[in-house]
């Protein structure tokens, strides 16, 4: 069974730092691309990163580039979401989602962890 | 890097069909056949009901059924139950590594 479990959330100031973990489970990590996605709370999906099997391409919205940095280790069947320079805009339940090979586009997630980013 | 646009709401009564859009441009849902569904439940993570625009992962019921023309995707419904009441985004290979969500759509189910 593919598991995903996100940590790392909580409450930080805005312009700090957090960093998001995502350890996986039930399926070879390093063969799977893998993905971050948020929601802010009421509100919908938002695709924030992704990065390919061997770390070789990463891709990032334009509302976090500069901000965030994806990385992964697959010796620790672990995904990482570096976070920087937050805002509260940034404030959302984050989701770590692995891809589904071929599409580009998530299949399975986790349940999320909150990022609360205060003023 | 647009959402891409989905109707708020959609509605049906138990049996019937529902359809919901799922618009982009040519950067992203008319340029690629990477468009996904997914189904999200109040407080629960999302679950992928189509992927590459018609296909249906093991499990999912051939009541769900996606196509796409030009820059706009569609998923329907058929045969609707109660358990189809629930949030449903799209969303796009954009290109250069980079994804992209509908902004949803909530069906009832009346």
């Amino acid at each position: 069974e593919v598991q995903l479990v996100e940590s790392g959330g909580g409450l930080v100031q805005s312009g700090r730092s957090v960093r998001l973990s995502c350890a996986a489970s039930g399926f070879t990590f390093r063969e799977y691309a893998m993905h971050w996605v948020r929601q802010g709370p009421g509100k919908g999906l938002e695709w924030v990163s992704g990065i390919t099997w061997n770390s070789d391409t990463k891709g990032y919205a334009d509302s976090v580039r500069g901000r965030f940095i994806i990385s992964r280790d697959n010796a620790k069947n672990s995904l990482y979401l570096q976070m920087d320079s937050l805002r509260t805009e940034d404030t959302a339940f984050y989701y770590c989602a692995r891809d589904k090979p071929g599409t580009y586009l998530p299949d399975y997630w986790g349940q999320g962890t909150l990022v609360t980013v205060s003023s | 890097q647009s959402a891409l646009t989905q109707p708020p709401s959609a509605s049906g009564s138990p049996g019937q069909s529902v359809t919901i859009s799922c618009t982009g441009t040519s950067s992203d849902v008319g340029a690629y056949n990477y468009v996904s569904w997914y189904r999200q439940y109040p407080g629960k993570a999302p679950k992928l009901i189509i992927y590459e625009v018609t296909e249906r992962p093991s499990g999912v019921p051939d009541r769900f059924s996606g196509s796409k023309s030009g820059n706009t995707a569609s998923l329907t419904v058929s045969g609707l139950q109660a358990d189809d009441e629930a949030d449903y985004y799209c969303s796009s290979y954009a290109g250069s590594n980079i994804g992209v969500f509908g902004t949803g759509t909530k069906v009832t189910v009346l």
